[in-house]
């Protein structure tokens, strides 16, 4: 079974729009991270954030912003007012405690184009 | 800043040949990750080392073995490769338990 769920495929957004991407996991852990990353065209993928589960603040990081919500398993992604740079495959992933040696799973990835 | 280096941004090989992909980090991470990432499949990982000369099978290890004598230093080796090893392979490192991964450029490997 798929531990994380990234559903929409690829999304295009005109410059400026305001563009949100879905992560919705799947853990009996009590204890796990989530992390996003982008990738952009060159190929390298890029640590965004990472979070633990005890913590469900949300996070803004310029205009980067991401939701954590527990009771629904879902930690979402925004990208406010998007740039032609913002164009990247963003993948979400998750990590468990149980494993204990940092294995990560990650979704499918968003493809996100960003049209100037 | 954490560093991942990777020996070669592109590779053509012929089938049935040895590969040899290395990957180096310079921040003394103890674990280090090999994957591969295929269109519609997303990353999937091949084996990893949380230690020298300590190493796991991940998800898709057939056809692949590593190699870890230095702690710095990670090697993926395909046997004898085979057309359906054509993909991108990324390595990564990550300090401890649970903390972030970083990730190299990758290496797209062509098998022909």
């Amino acid at each position: 079974a798929q531990k994380v769920t990234q559903a929409q495929t690829e999304i295009s957004v005109v410059e400026k729009e305001d563009v949100t991407l879905d992560c919705v996991y799947e853990t009996r852990d009590t204890t796990y991270y989530l992390f996003w990353y982008k990738q952009p065209p060159s190929g390298e993928l890029v640590f965004l954030i990472r979070r633990n589960s005890f913590d469900e603040q949300n996070e803004i990081s310029g205009r980067y912003s991401w939701n954590f919500q527990k009771s629904t398993s879902s930690f979402n992604f925004t990208i406010t007012a998007s740039q032609v740079v913002d164009s990247a495959v963003y993948f979400c992933a998750l990590s468990e405690a149980k494993n204990g040696n940092n294995r990560l799973a990650f979704g499918k990835g968003n493809q996100v184009v960003v049209i100037p | 800043d954490v560093k991942v280096t990777q020996s070669s941004r592109y590779l053509v090989k012929r089938t049935g040949e040895k590969v040899f992909l290395e990957c180096v980090q310079d921040m003394d991470h103890e674990n280090m990750f090999w994957y591969r990432q295929d269109p519609g499949l997303g990353l999937r990982l091949i084996y990893f080392s949380y230690d020298v000369k300590m190493k796991e099978k991940g998800d898709i290890p057939e056809g692949y073995s590593v190699s870890r004598e230095k702690k710095e230093r990670f090697s993926l080796i395909l046997e004898s490769a085979s057309t359906n090893q054509t993909s991108m392979y990324l390595c990564a490192s990550s300090r401890s338990r649970f903390s972030e991964q970083f990730f190299g450029p990758g290496t797209r490997l062509t098998v022909l």
